[in-house]
């Protein structure tokens, strides 16, 4: 069975600083992906970063840049600068072996200090 | 990115009554949809997958007879609450991965549904 492990349930970092979240997976597939999604407060889900586990360079979306170790199975996303508008729950996900799926991490709450 | 709407964003009911949750892919065809459930705090449980032109599928503990899914067309699915009881009450959110790139879902901004 695929599961995802946040090990984190709530991280704080102070406003311009830099935070960085875990995420570890287990998956039997050769091919697969993974996410980082936030969900605000308003509750819309917001896709992050997504990463191709075929590629070895890690992916990269302006602030956001994740650290993927396929073999240590590790996706964890770094948030530099962090703004006020970051806070929210961060949840990591991977594609699941059937129908494109998802499987969930139960979530890192992230609060940004001003 | 992708657009996914989803109505009502809010509905309060009564109890034995049924509710109907739409979800629409607004600039992208999508064959097939997720539906999820969330609690307070809690991550994303997924409820069953619509596929368009054929039966849902449901995941393990999900009463079929209870969560009604219809994917009508390439850009809608439906989700309905029949004989609604204060327990059905949650977050709903469905989400879809476009047919152009299937691995990557996108989602409607959830329907908050409260049972009296």
């Amino acid at each position: 069975a695929q599961t995802v492990t946040q090990s984190q349930p709530e991280m704080s970092v102070q406003e311009a600083e830099t935070v960085t979240l875990s995420c570890t997976y287990d998956t039997s597939e050769s091919d697969y992906y993974l996410f980082w999604y936030k969900q605000p407060p308003s509750r819309q889900m917001i896709l992050v970063i997504r990463q191709e586990a075929y590629k070895q360079q890690n992916a990269t979306e302006n602030r956001f840049s994740v650290n993927f170790q396929k073999a240590a199975k590790s996706f964890s996303l770094k948030i530099s600068d962090s703004q006020l508008g970051d806070a929210a729950m961060y949840f990591c996900a991977v594609s699941g072996d059937s129908n494109y799926q998802l499987i969930w991490g139960a979530g890192t709450k992230l609060i940004i200090k001003p | 990115g992708a657009v996914v709407s989803q109505h009502p964003s809010r509905v309060i009911c009564k109890s034995g009554t049924s509710v109907k949750i739409e979800c629409r892919s607004l600039d992208f065809q999508a064959t097939t949809m997720f539906w999820y459930r969330q609690f307070p705090k809690q991550s994303l449980m997924l409820m069953a997958t619509s596929n368009e032109g054929s039966k849902a599928t449901y995941e393990q503990g999900v009463e079929k007879d209870k969560f009604l899914i219809n994917h009508a067309s390439l850009t809608l699915s439906t989700l309905t609450v029949t004989s609604a009881h204060p327990e059905d009450s949650s977050f709903y959110i469905c989400s879809a991965p476009p047919s152009r790139d299937q691995e990557t879902q996108y989602f409607g901004p959830g329907t908050r549904l409260l049972v009296l």
